[in-house]
């Protein structure tokens, strides 16, 4: 069965890092387009960042130079180190499987998501 | 504020054929495909509808989605009370707001 399972998260205070963890099972991490999602409480999903198979990485403008997207072949687990957090990057963060059409990565969609983990940035 | 614009609420009784309506532009729904995410209260989102019109093999076919030019809808027939939840859609953007856009989230509530 192809799986998320997310770890990590919790409370940081402004300022502070924190990593959150997703790892997969029915496939390989290293071989897919992933992807993180985050949704403010009470707020619309909002795209965070993006890693290609090849390496290549993509971020919001919100969170670039802030947040780092890796995997860990080892584990077969996503991860997003998240440095300088701000109070506004509280929420729950989701993983995603990006499925891409083979002709374009512009034809895509998320599936499946993890269960989501909640990061809470106060004082 | 979302790049892609949907109805904040909608509502139906058990029955009932409910459709969330929503709207972009030519850099995203005008020129890509659209997809639909369910996400129950309390749970992870989870895919509905894929490359505008297609549905995981999991997925009823209550559901359903189209698009015209830079507007997108889904529609759900037979309406459940299990069908209450907010639905997400999302698409591919060529512009600065992209590349992955969301709308607003449209919570329907079965009554």
């Amino acid at each position: 069965e192809v799986q998320l399972v997310q770890s990590g998260g919790g409370l940081s205070q402004p300022g502070g890092s924190l990593k959150v963890s997703c790892a997969a099972s029915g496939f390989a991490v290293t071989t897919n387009y992933m992807t993180w999602v985050r949704q403010a409480p009470g707020k619309a999903l909002e795209w965070v960042s993006t890693l290609y198979p090849a390496g290549d990485t993509f971020y919001a403008d919100s969170v670039k130079g802030r947040f780092s997207i890796s995997e860990d072949k080892s584990t077969n687990t996503l991860e997003l180190q998240m440095n300088s957090l701000r109070v506004e990057d509280t929420g729950f963060y989701f993983c995603a499987r990006m499925v891409v059409l083979a002709v374009t990565p512009k034809v895509n969609w998320f599936d499946p998501w993890g269960q989501g983990t909640l990061v809470t940035v106060s004082s | 504020q979302s790049v892609l614009t949907q109805p904040p609420s909608a509502s139906g009784t058990p029955g009932q054929r409910v459709v969330i309506s929503c709207s972009g532009s030519r850099s995203n729904i005008g020129s890509y495909s659209v997809n639909w995410y369910q996400q129950l209260p309390g749970a992870a989102p989870k895919l509905l509808i894929f490359k505008t019109d297609q549905r995981p093999a999991r997925v009823p076919d209550r559901f359903s989605a189209s698009k015209s030019g830079t507007s997108a809808s889904l529609a759900i027939s037979g309406l459940q009370s299990d069908d209450e939840a907010d639905y997400y859609c999302a698409s591919w953007d060529d512009s600065l707001n992209g590349p992955w856009v969301f709308g607003g989230g449209t919570k329907l509530t079965v009554l």
